[in-house]
């Protein structure tokens, strides 16, 4: 059984960093992209961040890039997501989610499944 | 960025109704849409992948279709435990984006 297990999260000032972390099991990590999907109370999802299985790709949102990087440990079957210069507006739940088949190369993928999701409070 | 627009926002039902859900691309697609139920304090959930294509373990009363731009989850016969927000997701370009999500309720 496929199993995302995110952990982390936390209450951090606006300007601080923060790096939430997936554990995956169940499944060949190193030969699958993963992704991270954030949803602010009340509000609906937003795609993050994705890295390719072997960790040479990777593609950001928008709102995110230059901040947030993704990255991966396969020997520990662990994803992350290193958030720096953190605002308001990124307080969220994160949630990591398996992407489709994707050793190399960009995968655009659909999620599934998806961790229980980490909380994420920017405040001061 | 691929904006996708769901409707309607918010479907009052009843159990045994029929549900369609729409979602609208502005820009082609191609088949790389996918759909997910989210119900309160859970993760979404994968029902369909490239608009037809049932993930594993979802019931045959969920079905996708459409190409393109325009896109369609339907529920055949509505059950308790289909009361949730549904969301689209594309994945034909960078930045993957999500529809606003159609809530589905309780007449």
């Amino acid at each position: 059984e496929v199993q995302l297990v995110e952990s982390g999260g936390a209450l951090v000032q606006p300007g601080g960093s923060l790096r939430v972390s997936c554990a995956a099991s169940g499944f060949t990590f190193s030969n699958y992209g993963m992704n991270w999907v954030r949803q602010a109370p009340g509000k609906g999802l937003e795609w993050v961040s994705a890295i390719s299985g072997s960790g040479e790709n990777t593609n950001y949102a928008d709102s995110v890039k230059g901040r947030f990087t993704i990255s991966r440990d396969n020997s520990k079957n662990t994803l992350y997501l290193q958030m720096n210069s953190l605002r308001a507006g990124d307080t969220a739940v994160y949630y990591c989610a398996k992407g489709r088949y994707c050793s190399g190369g960009s995968c655009p993928s659909w999620f599934d499944p998806w961790g229980q999701g980490t909380l994420v409070a920017v405040s001061s | 960025e691929i904006v996708l627009t769901q409707s309607p926002a918010t479907l009052s039902l009843s159990p045994g109704e029929r549900v369609t859900v729409s979602c609208r691309a502005s820009q082609s697609v191609s088949s790389h849409l996918a759909w997910y139920q989210q119900k309160p304090g859970q993760a979404p959930r994968l029902l369909i992948y490239d608009a037809s294509n049932r993930a594993t373990g979802i019931p045959a009363r969920f079905s996708g279709s459409g190409s393109g731009t325009d896109f369609t989850l339907t529920i055949s016969s509505l059950e308790s435990e289909d009361f949730a927000v549904y969301y689209c997701q594309q994945r034909n370009n960078w930045p993957l984006t999500f529809g606003g999500g159609t809530k589905v309720e309780f007449k």
